[in-house]
Parts: C-alpha cells; structure tokens; sequence
C-alpha cells in the first residue's frame, strides 16, 4: 500500500460545481497534513494545513479523521482559476523511508467555463 | 525575505555532461529535499538531508549526488549516469524534523540537447 494515496482524476468540473479530493495515508506516525496546490509548469505552494478540528478558508474546506488515516479537501463554487493540480502532503514526526515528508501523486482539476 | 532558492531556472545539458543545480535557503531550516517530477507526474524524492553533512537515498537516486556542507545549501549534481535527465527538478526545506508544512524553490528545468 502506497504511504499517500490520492484519487486518481482528473476531475473536469464547471464553474460553480463543488468537488471534493480524498486522501488517505498509511503510516500512524504521520503528524501534520497539508494541501498543496501547484500550477502547470510551477512549485507546489501550500494551500492550507489540515487539523482533527477541520479547517475553512473562503470556499476550501480541509478535514482530517486520525482513525481513519484520511483527508479531505472540499471546494465550493468551484472557479476557473482553480484550476490546478492538488496534492496531499503528509509530515511525519520522525524521519521515514522518505525523510519526514511523504508526498500523494496529485488530482488535476479542471474547471470549464 | 527569506526564502528558498534555486539556480538557474533553466538549464540545458549535453549528454554526457555533469551539471550541479543549486539550492540555498535562508529560512535555518534544518531539512532540505531534492524532488524530480515529469511531466504530468508526481514528485519523486531523489535525496534529502535533516542535518549538515548527512544525505540520505531516496527513491530515484541512482544517476545523482548531493552535498550538505552549509545548513543553508544542498546542491544536486546530475551525473552522465543519469540516463534520462529532462525532467523538472524541486527543491524543498522544513524547519524541523518534522511537523511542518515545507517550503519550495521556484524549480529548475533541465534539458539534454
């Protein structure tokens, strides 16, 4: 089983919509999680972390479920400009097989006029 | 500001060549990450370092060299052993051993001519 696991996608939505990207991770070491977003040809930037609490940010929603090993990020009102490859970002507290941050493949959005 | 750093942007190799692409962050962090990533791919972990003067392999690390000699810099050195070089190349730092989101430079694109 991979460490991070993404949805596969892509996901080609129209504007408005609301889309919702799953993740899920395998190692219970895993201490802090994050959304990241990155443009085409760009750097991942951070979009937002990840806390048991869930967090909101205008129309991203992020949640985590420790139990379940599992994130989710909610976006409403989907516009075009969100457009973009996501992906999930786990940080352990020690260092892995991968040093301390384990990396999903990614879900591209598409959001059509 | 501080930030994370890489050079140059752009970068065209010979085959047979060794090329270093550089990283230099000022934010003290004491992790720093080599990431490959083709196109339409996730990123592939290539070395990291959690402490000066100490790498480790990650996935994808035959054909490449890293040194740690400062805290702030971590350079990669891409070997003629590196059979398919052209890839976009990102470089990554956190603040600790773990827990944190990390921090990307801006990516450096390599191509075999």
């Amino acid at each position: 089983r991979k460490e991070v696991e993404q949805d596969p996608g892509p996901f080609n939505v129209p504007e408005g919509a609301t889309v919702a990207f799953n993740c899920t991770y395998s190692n219970s070491a895993s201490q802090s999680f994050f959304w990241y977003r990155q443009d085409c040809r760009k750097e991942p930037k951070l979009l937002m972390s990840v806390y048991s609490s869930g967090n909101e940010d205008g129309r991203f929603t992020a949640q985590l479920n420790r139990a379940s090993q599992y994130i989710s990020l909610l976006i409403r009102d989907s516009k075009l400009s969100d457009s973009a490859t996501y992906l999930c970002v786990v940080s352990l507290n020690y260092g892995g097989s991968q040093g301390n941050l384990i990396f999903g493949k990614g879900t591209k959005l598409s959001v059509k006029p | 500001d501080g930030g994370i750093t890489q050079s140059p942007k752009y970068l065209f190799r010979k085959e047979g060549q060794n090329v270093t692409l550089s990283c230099e962050q000022n934010l003290n962090h004491d992790a720093m990450y080599w990431y490959r990533q083709d196109p339409g791919q996730g990123l592939r972990l290539i070395y990291y370092s959690q402490i000066v003067n100490d790498f480790q392999k990650g996935d994808i690390a035959e054909g490449y060299s890293v040194s740690r000699e400062k805290k702030e810099s971590f350079p990669l050195t891409v070997t003629s052993a590196q059979k398919n070089p052209t890839a976009f190349y990102l470089c990554a730092s956190i603040p600790q051993r773990g827990g944190t989101e990390a921090f990307f430079g801006q990516g450096t694109r390599l191509t075999v001519v």
